[in-house]
């Protein structure tokens, strides 16, 4: 049972174009999300975070908005550069004692940033 | 620094075969865990360690046994490979227990089973 879904397997966008990646989740108790970045053959490296208390977080290029009435959360890259090109992975934890870096992954969307 | 190192990059086993999975972390960190990312389901927590000493199971633990001797290794065995355990396996490690979502990733290791 997946509590972290990323619908879009993939997405295409222009360089200089927005690209929109959403994430849903199903477990209330989430209270901390992050988004990974995967390029092939390497591992993951962590891009952003967003805790409940907030519903917005920026980095440079990188925004994360949570929704958490529609347990929804979304990175928005603006401007879409060619070496965004990668899987990102949205993640969530639970605050607690016992599930602390306890993440659950989505299954990840491709972006390809064309010219 | 070299972060996050896992040995070797790619292997193949027999069904009945075990191994163990290498993991190092030079960076001093509390918080490591092993991953497996198998297509379409992102990645899945296997165990993890809190720190020297001290190892729990994940999401998906069956098949695997894990050890924290030192802060720096966290090796994975794998007792008798399965098909089912072909997969990527990702070692990621983070600086404290209390930002352990904020993980660092080794480059994988390849596994086939067959």
């Amino acid at each position: 049972d997946q509590q972290v879904k990323q619908n879009s397997p993939s997405l295409s966008v222009q360089e200089g174009r927005i690209s929109i990646l959403n994430c849903d989740y199903t477990n209330s108790m989430f209270d901390y999300f992050l988004w990974y970045k995967k390029y092939p053959a390497e591992g993951p490296t962590f891009l952003i975070s967003i805790s409940s208390i907030k519903d917005k977080n920026e980095d440079g290029r990188f925004t994360v908005f949570l929704n958490k009435s529609a347990k929804h959360l979304s990175l928005h890259i603006v401007p879409s550069q060619p070496g965004d090109s990668a899987v990102y992975f949205c993640a969530a934890s639970e605050v607690t004692t016992d599930s602390w870096g306890k993440l659950q992954f989505g299954a990840g969307t491709q972006v390809v940033v064309t010219p | 620094n070299a972060g996050v190192t896992q040995t070797p990059k790619f292997q193949v086993l027999k069904t009945g075969q075990s191994m163990t999975l290498q993991c190092a972390q030079d960076m001093n960190h509390e918080y490591m865990s092993w991953y497996r990312q198998d297509p379409g389901m992102g990645l899945r927590l296997i165990h993890y360690s809190v720190g020297a000493g001290i190892t729990d199971q994940g999401e998906v633990p069956n098949g695997y046994n894990v050890s924290r001797s030192t802060t720096e290794d966290f090796p994975l065995r794998l007792l008798s490979a399965a098909p089912s355990q072909t997969s990527v396996y990702f070692c990621a490690s983070s600086y404290s227990i209390g930002r352990a979502g904020e993980q660092y990733f080794g480059p994988g290791t390849r596994l086939t089973v067959t």
